[in-house]
């Protein structure tokens, strides 16, 4: 069976540092897994997704994530934070058949402090 | 252009009305999904109708009535609210036969039921 699991509820940074957002997967084939971003009282933006090809992808804003399969990872980082990236983060798992269905982890709140 | 737009955005209404809510996209995509987050933020899929037939039913009380006029359409009806339905719903769109596809997002309707 398919699962995500978020490792941190919240995270806290200081802006101008980096940031580490842990995130591993369950998965019984090889999955595809995405990064979202949700914004106080906004939709879900996708910010980065991995589909078996690089194991480090580039997102927007400065994001990226690494696949790492004998961790069974997917962690989301950016050098440096801004205060714009104070949000609710989801990392996904997708379910490989034609459903499209998609696990959501419990998601990380990050606060940026200035 | 808004790519999933759902209306209305925010829904106040008194237990036991029903109500619904509107869905429709843009991009072309043959797959559409209803997901409820909770007050904990948490994602959960409801719905999922690919080509206007419905492929994913996730142990939603048959209160919630989803309906696809076509395939850029999928409403959510929802009949004798509680006070248990207030949430979040979200809209989302994919295009299935797209390997690692991801899913689009609406902007979510926020649902208070009083």
């Amino acid at each position: 069976a398919q699962s995500v699991t978020q490792l941190d509820s919240h995270v806290s940074v200081s802006e101008g540092t980096p940031v580490l957002l842990r995130c591993n997967y369950s998965s019984s084939y090889s999955p595809s897994l995405f990064w979202y971003v949700q914004h106080p009282n906004k939709g879900l933006q996708l910010l980065l997704k991995y589909t078996s090809a690089a194991t480090l992808v580039k997102g927007i804003n400065g994001f990226e994530a690494e696949f790492k399969k004998s961790e069974t990872s997917f962690h989301l980082t950016k050098p440096s934070a801004h205060m714009s990236d104070a949000a609710e983060y989801f990392c996904v798992v997708r379910i490989p058949s034609n459903t499209g269905k998609l696990i959501f982890g419990q998601g990380t709140t990050l606060q940026v402090k200035p | 252009d808004t790519a999933v737009s759902q209306t209305p955005k925010y829904l106040v209404t008194q237990m036991g009305n029903d109500k619904s809510i509107k869905c429709e996209q843009n991009l072309g995509h043959d797959t559409m999904y209803w997901y409820k987050q909770d007050s904990k933020k948490f994602l959960k899929i409801m719905f999922s109708y690919n080509n206007k037939e419905l492929i994913i039913n996730e142990t939603v009380p048959n209160r919630f009535s989803p309906k696809s006029p076509d395939k850029a359409h999928l409403n959510l009806h929802i009949n004798s609210l509680e006070l248990g339905d207030s949430a979040v719903y979200f809209c989302a769109s994919s295009q299935e036969d797209r390997v690692g596809t991801e899913a689009f997002f609406g902007q979510g309707t926020r649902l208070t039921v009083v």
